[in-house]
């Protein structure tokens, strides 16, 4: 067990819906990290968050967005979802620091089917 | 940015001791390497870390030569569990952030 609760396991949902995908770090870490992995693209980065601040943005779409609160709790909001918006959703924690060199504990993932 | 590649796969028999080499050329002074392991439906596990020379822990042993241009991951005795793909990072998580990129791995399958 990683210490990285995810919530859904599962999502089912259709086309120009949207989800809210949530994500509960490790005790003490204020790092938290969003991938998305499909078949074709492996695991994609998606945004870091620092306690509570943006920290770094990968190839997020418009449509994505997340926030960090003050708990240190995660939430990934998916909007006008699309069939290609299916995928494994993992979120990742790790401790702070500049100096820091933690590496990333991952939870089991949200699965996102939209159809 | 730190590239890295590694085999895509690996065949291998329970009991044997595996070896999968990182070759990551532009290792930049402050990178660590670091290895993942992914079973199917679930998230990355961290394995082991590491800097340079080598690194054991209770489930594998890291090795880095002088000049940390390659890394090599060693399963020693392998089962079937250990069926997975293994990520090679290199970098330095909080600062790099969405640097870290997690390539295409290599799909290790140990048969009986």
């Amino acid at each position: 067990d990683s210490g990285v609760t995810q919530t859904p396991k599962h999502l089912i949902t259709a086309t120009g819906q949207r989800v809210t995908l949530r994500c509960s770090p490790r005790s003490g870490d204020l790092s938290v990290y969003w991938y998305q992995q499909s078949l074709d693209q492996g695991l994609q980065f998606l945004i870091q968050y620092y306690n509570g601040e943006e920290r770094a943005k990968g190839n997020i779409l418009e449509r994505f967005s997340a926030q960090q609160f003050p708990d240190l709790h995660s939430e990934l909001n998916l909007s006008s979802l699309e069939l290609g918006d299916s995928a494994l959703y993992f979120c990742a924690s790790s401790a702070s620091g500049d100096t820091d060199i933690s590496p990333l504990h991952f939870g089991n993932g949200t699965r996102l089917t939209v159809t | 940015l730190a590239k890295t590649t590694q085999p895509i796969s690996m065949d291998s028999y329970e009991g044997q001791e595996v070896n999968i080499t990182c070759s990551h050329n532009n290792i930049a002074t402050n990178d660590y390497i670091t290895w993942y392991q992914q079973f199917p439906s679930q998230g990355p596990r961290f394995i082991i870390q590491g800097y340079k020379t080598k690194v054991t822990n209770e489930v594998a042993s890291l090795f880095i030569p002088a000049d940390r241009k390659s890394s090599t991951l060693s399963l020693p005795r392998v089962s079937l569990s250990d069926t997975a793909v293994y990520y090679c990072l290199v970098g330095r998580p909080y600062n790099q952030g969405g640097k870290l990129i997690f390539g295409q791995g290599t799909e290790l399958s140990v048969k009986p």
